[in-house]
């Protein structure tokens, strides 16, 4: 149990597209989602968390028109990097969280790749 | 704030050989404190977690890790290293489940990369 998934696993574009990174809690009722970013051999940095139904919090020096989360139900949240650029390329990663008391640590995604050319 | 800190950025062991991983941390109450291991390209996997109770605690691929309040630190070992360990580890601290209020964010160490030679 406790299963979550990204789609897609990883993704190459064009300087000035967007792309959508799509995160799903597939066995469970996830409360909290949240973002990370990892730079090669780095550690993990938190983005944002995002609660179902509301705008999600950023972290300070994260641009919020610039990665769009998006948490419509309990079981998937979205993430847009918009109008992508090289150095946005990096491995993203998220996790979900459900309920206090149930499932109530985070399961992480096996991470999305992200190429921007 | 809360900072976790693994002092140790490579480490090689043999084979067979025993593990230790340092893993200090800081934080202003009860920790939720963890280990995952991240294979190159993968996502994290959980290779146990303490929040109360025996502070020695099992977790799974023979892992084990011992919480020492007194020294804020939580070290990750293994007795004999195979192989197949070789990975990146990190180590990370939260709010303690069942505690309210937002979010219970994971502040993560920088991790120590873990080569094994045969």
């Amino acid at each position: 149990g406790a299963v979550v998934s990204q789609h897609p696993s990883w993704v190459i574009c064009k300087s000035g597209t967007s792309v959508k990174i799509e995160c799903r809690s597939l066995d469970f009722q996830a409360t909290t989602m949240f973002w990370y970013r990892q730079f090669p051999k780095q550690s993990l940095m938190l983005m944002a968390t995002s609660n179902e139904g509301s705008k999600a919090t950023y972290e300070q020096g994260v641009e919020k028109d610039k990665f769009l989360i998006n948490h419509a139900s309990l079981t998937l949240s979205t993430l847009t990097v918009t109008s992508a650029h090289p150095e946005d390329s990096s491995f993203y990663i998220c996790s979900a969280r459900g309920k206090a008391g149930v499932r109530d640590e985070q399961f992480f995604g096996p991470g999305t790749r992200l190429t921007v050319l | 704030a809360q900072s976790v800190t693994q002092p140790d950025i490579h480490i090689t062991v043999s084979e067979g050989a025993s593990l230790e991983l340092r893993c200090n941390y800081s934080y202003g109450a009860t920790p939720y404190l963890f280990w995952y291991v991240q294979s190159p390209g993968q996502g994290l996997q959980l290779l146990l977690k303490y929040f109360s109770g025996d502070t020695l605690v099992q977790g799974i691929k023979g892992f084990e890790a011992e919480f020492k309040r007194s020294q804020s630190s939580f070290n990750l070992r293994k007795p004999s290293v195979h192989w197949s360990d070789a990975a990146e580890y990190f180590c990370a601290v939260g709010r303690a489940p069942g505690i309210t209020g937002g979010g219970n964010k994971l502040t993560f160490g920088t991790g120590t990369q873990l080569k094994v030679e045969l």
